[in-house]
């Protein structure tokens, strides 16, 4: 079974520009959410997605944007980079379900770097 | 209040021996999960151990156990044997309800494993 595959693994961009990563869910999975790591904050929920609808928001500007398609698939966007987007940015992927029985799996991640 | 606290930024363990790595956990909710998550240096998050807050027993994974403590709010990661292999960040983090895959994470412990 596939596990989440995140792409591109790494990346860098200019002050200003936009970028687009993608996270690819364990077959079956319908639930996505992204988080960011970096040094100083640590690991912050940035959104989640299920069935193609974001059911929960971090606090994040509305910079970053996200979007999941029919087959789970999900897309986060951010606009406008500045050069604290740089970080880490991970997706994980659930089956959801009672809590009981809700495990998730990350992918390996996409190292983004703003210059 | 910090939903999820790891008081041990870095621990050093004799390579076999065991070792256990601290957490504490803040929430109102009588259903949530716990999880430790791996993360070595390439960035991926690696699922270790799953402990559901209506479990009974302490959950066991391998050479990873948990030792949940309800009424004490902390569910501590043991790893038994310590190998090199070992040494990498690790996570403890928290989801609480039935209706999110919103994950709170601790600010990690960087375990190193000595030979």
């Amino acid at each position: 079974k596939a596990g989440v595959t995140q792409t591109p693994r790494y990346l860098i961009k200019t002050r200003g520009q936009q970028v687009t990563l993608s996270c690819s869910p364990i077959s079956g999975h319908r639930s996505v959410s992204w988080y960011q790591q970096t040094p100083g904050q640590g690991l912050q929920f940035l959104f989640e997605y299920f069935s193609e609808t974001q059911r929960n928001k971090g606090n994040f500007p509305g910079r970053f944007s996200g979007r999941q398609f029919s087959n789970s698939r999900s897309e986060m966007n951010v606009s406008t980079l500045e050069l604290g987007d740089s970080a880490l940015y991970l997706c994980a992927s659930s089956f959801r379900d009672r809590v009981a029985h809700a495990e998730a799996f990350f992918g390996q991640g996409t190292r983004l770097t703003v210059v | 209040a910090q939903k999820i606290t790891q008081t041990q930024p870095g621990m050093f363990v004799q390579e076999k021996e065991a070792v256990t790595l601290d957490c504490t956990y803040d929430t109102s909710d009588p259903s949530y999960g716990l999880f430790w998550y791996k993360q070595p240096s390439s960035g991926e998050m690696i699922f270790l151990i799953y402990q559901g807050s209506y479990d009974q027993q302490n959950a066991t994974e391998g050479r990873y156990s948990l030792n949940f403590q309800k009424a004490r709010k902390s569910a501590n990661l043991v790893i038994s044997a310590s190998q090199l292999g070992d040494s990498a960040m690790y996570f403890c983090a928290m989801r609480e309800g039935y209706n999110f895959n919103k994950f709170y994470f601790g600010s990690g412990t960087k375990l190193n494993v000595k030979p």
